[in-house]
């Protein structure tokens, strides 16, 4: 199974702050037909994570232009900029490119 | 809109068996297979398979052969996952989502204790 290693585990913010988060694949994510199936989501407490960007840097329907995805290969960062509180909970990378699909093990993001 | 419905949480007994079921609305069921996922308390998240929803076809993860069945009722549009012979080791939120990954039930909490 192709390892997802995000970092950092947690990461204390400043409301108004800018952070990224790493996610780096064990294998190349891109698929044989060109595309690269890397997405992030967040987690809020109690509840189902939802999508914010889709193969490596496509924001999701009504998702805020502070959230940006970028990366290539086996290296790709999420930056979120203006931090808002709604943006706190947990953040996970997704690989949907190999069988089975794989997700990080998450980032928290909370208020220094 | 796009939704996905489950059921709500369970309590049961080492041993026994739970049916989730995650009802979709607004989008033709048939178009989009279904995933299942499981999330243990504070951990990550774990794919457990997919099932297509056109055919019923099901593919399951290694981890999640034997005691983990998916079906379908599409006049309903809903899918169901069926754990039997409850262990402790299956207490966890388990959520279903749509074919991309794209929208996810509420998800449900199935406690497991003697």
């Amino acid at each position: 199974d192709v390892l997802m290693t995000q970092t950092p585990v947690s990461l204390p913010v400043s409301l108004g702050g800018q952070v990224s988060i790493s996610c780096r694949s064990s294998q190349s994510l891109v698929h044989s037909d060109g595309n690269t199936y890397l997405h992030w989501y967040l987690q809020k407490p109690g509840q189902s994570p939802q999508l914010l960007i889709y193969r490596v840097s496509n924001r999701f329907s009504g998702v805020p232009d502070r959230f940006s995805g970028s990366g290539s290969g086996t290296d790709f960062t999420l930056k979120i900029s203006r931090v808002e509180p709604e943006d706190l909970g947990v953040y996970y990378c997704l690989q949907s490119t190999h069988f089975p699909p794989t997700f990080g093990s998450g980032t928290k993001l909370e208020i220094k | 809109q796009i939704q996905l419905v489950q059921s709500g949480p369970e309590v049961k007994k080492p041993g026994e068996s739970v049916k989730i079921s995650c009802k979709a609305s607004g989008y033709t069921f048939t178009q989009a297979g279904m995933q299942w996922l499981k999330q243990a308390q504070g951990k990550s998240l774990k794919w457990m398979g997919w099932i297509n929803t056109n055919t019923g076809k099901t593919t399951y993860a290694a981890d999640f052969t034997g005691r983990f069945v998916f079906s379908l009722e599409t006049s309903a549009s809903t899918a169901y996952l069926q754990i039997t012979n409850l262990k402790n080791e299956d207490m966890a939120t388990y959520f279903c989502a749509r074919w991309g990954f794209d929208y996810w039930g509420q998800g449900v909490m199935v406690t497991v204790s003697s």
